[in-house]
């Protein structure tokens, strides 16, 4: 089946150590995001790849970074996480700009629940 | 500009009762609506989704919304609530406004549903 698929499920990492997540999708849409989600909280979105291109929210911190290597590949990079951090970290994609192939609606991963002590 | 809101963060019905979880939105584009579902340390799941085709939108577990643009409005509704329909519930809002929007949703804050035995 095609899918979203988040690792890892669960990550701990220290204060101040960086940490990496990972998304990667069977999906072949053109559009990426990563959202952070706080407890009992509607998702927050941090950035988006449309394509290539890079598209980052005005209030979205600096220690947060994104790289997207391929269509089917996307990573979040936390530089150097506060435990303002944890947070329930979510991938998901869409197929938009497209013409009659586009869809809108997203689909998402499980997610990554990040600890950080 | 767009927004949601979501009548009600939590919401509580006996099994077998009507659901319903209400929604209003604001959109200066034509919109496209979608209603996610959250379970414990899970990622979104689409339950339903309105792009502008039937204003009766069914979506998967017996769910279905209804399109209301005089009424600004997307309620979600279930004739007869199952255990199984403990969540949180999202009602979310995407149109396309140019550039670097295109995809995004905003969405509500939330309400959870409790299903009571």
């Amino acid at each position: 089946d095609a899918m979203v698929i988040q690792n890892p499920r669960y990550q701990v990492t220290q204060f101040g150590k960086p940490v990496t997540l990972s998304c990667s999708q069977t999906l072949n849409h053109n559009v990426m995001y990563w959202y952070q989600q706080k407890s009992s909280q509607a998702p927050k979105l941090l950035f988006h790849y449309y394509d290539k291109d890079f598209n980052n929210e005005a209030d979205t911190p600096d220690n947060f970074q994104s790289r997207r290597p391929n269509t089917s590949f996307c990573f979040l990079d936390i530089r150097s996480p506060g435990l303002g951090d944890a947070a329930m970290y979510l991938c998901a994609t869409s197929r938009v700009g497209q013409g009659s192939g586009s869809s809108y609606e997203q689909y998402f991963g499980p997610g990554t629940r990040l600890t950080v002590t | 500009a767009q927004s949601v809101t979501q009548l009600g963060s939590h919401v509580s019905v006996s099994e077998g009762a009507l659901v319903l979880l209400r929604c209003n939105y604001s959109s200066s584009v034509p919109p496209y609506l979608f209603w996610y579902v959250q379970y414990p340390n899970q990622g979104l799941q689409l339950l339903l989704k309105y792009t502008s085709a039937a204003t009766l939108v069914k979506g998967i577990n017996g769910f279905e919304a209804e399109f209301k643009k005089s009424e600004t409005s997307f309620h979600l509704t279930k004739p007869s609530a199952h255990m199984s329909d403990a969540a949180e519930y999202f009602c979310a809002v995407s149109g396309y406004a140019g550039g670097t929007s295109y995809g995004k949703l905003t969405f509500g804050q939330g309400t959870i549903l409790t299903v009571h035995p």
